[in-house]
């Protein structure tokens, strides 16, 4: 049971433009969630949270979004940069299952076209 | 100053042997974290360690896999009787003692198994 789902794998964006990765969950007792990016042969690096009792979180170029009726989050990356190019996980975290363990995602491909 | 470090960064091994890989947390960093990620999948959660006992090892996949703390620093996760099934890579995350702490990964272990 996939219980965080990237459902695109994959997503290209000119330089310049606007980058939306998308995030649905399942289980309504996470309460903060989490975006990393990976570049090929490096662990995740963390970008960005946000915690259930917000709905916006903001970062310099990265925006994440908390729908929690829709049980859904995005991370908004703009303006995009060759340089952001890299796969990017979700992950979610509560107080069910042990509290601090993460629940990731599939992962998002970003390309960032010239 | 300086993440989570990893060794070895690449191990290969052949069925049936014993795999020892270590994981050195950022410093003062209560919590530690071992994650498997498979190819075209997420970081999965094997165990958690606040200080130097488990606190969550509900991740970890049958009795062949075992991880210590002894000092409440280092790491080692403890494969025995490696499997195909079991090439991966190994990725170690630490953060602070807290709920909703961000976990900072390191590189990963990359455990092919012949």
């Amino acid at each position: 049971d996939q219980q965080v789902k990237q459902n695109s794998p994959s997503l290209s964006v000119q330089e310049g433009r606007i980058s939306i990765l998308n995030c649905d969950y399942t289980n309504s007792m996470f309460d903060y969630f989490l975006w990393y990016k990976k570049y090929p042969a490096e662990g995740p690096t963390f970008l960005i949270s946000i915690s259930s009792i917000k709905d916006k979180n903001e970062d310099g170029r990265f925006t994440v979004f908390l729908n929690k009726s829709a049980k859904h989050l995005s991370l908004h990356i703009v303006p995009s940069q060759p340089g952001d190019s890299a796969v990017y996980f979700c992950a979610a975290g509560g107080l069910t299952g042990g509290g601090n363990k993460l629940t990731f995602g599939t992962g998002t491909q970003l390309k960032v076209e010239l | 100053g300086a993440g989570v470090s990893q060794t070895p960064s690449n191990k290969v091994t052949e069925k049936g042997k014993y795999v020892e890989l270590r994981c050195d947390p950022i410093s003062g960093h209560t919590a530690l974290y071992w994650y498997r990620q498979s190819l075209g999948q997420g970081p999965e959660f094997l165990i958690y360690f606040q200080g130097t006992g488990a606190a969550d090892d509900s991740g970890l996949p049958n009795d062949r896999f075992f991880a210590v703390r002894p000092e409440g620093s280092v790491s080692t996760l403890k494969i025995q009787r490696t499997e195909r099934g079991d090439s991966a890579v190994y990725l170690c995350a630490s953060s602070g003692k807290g709920l909703q702490e961000t976990q900072y990964f390191g590189p990963g272990t990359r455990l092919l198994v012949l």
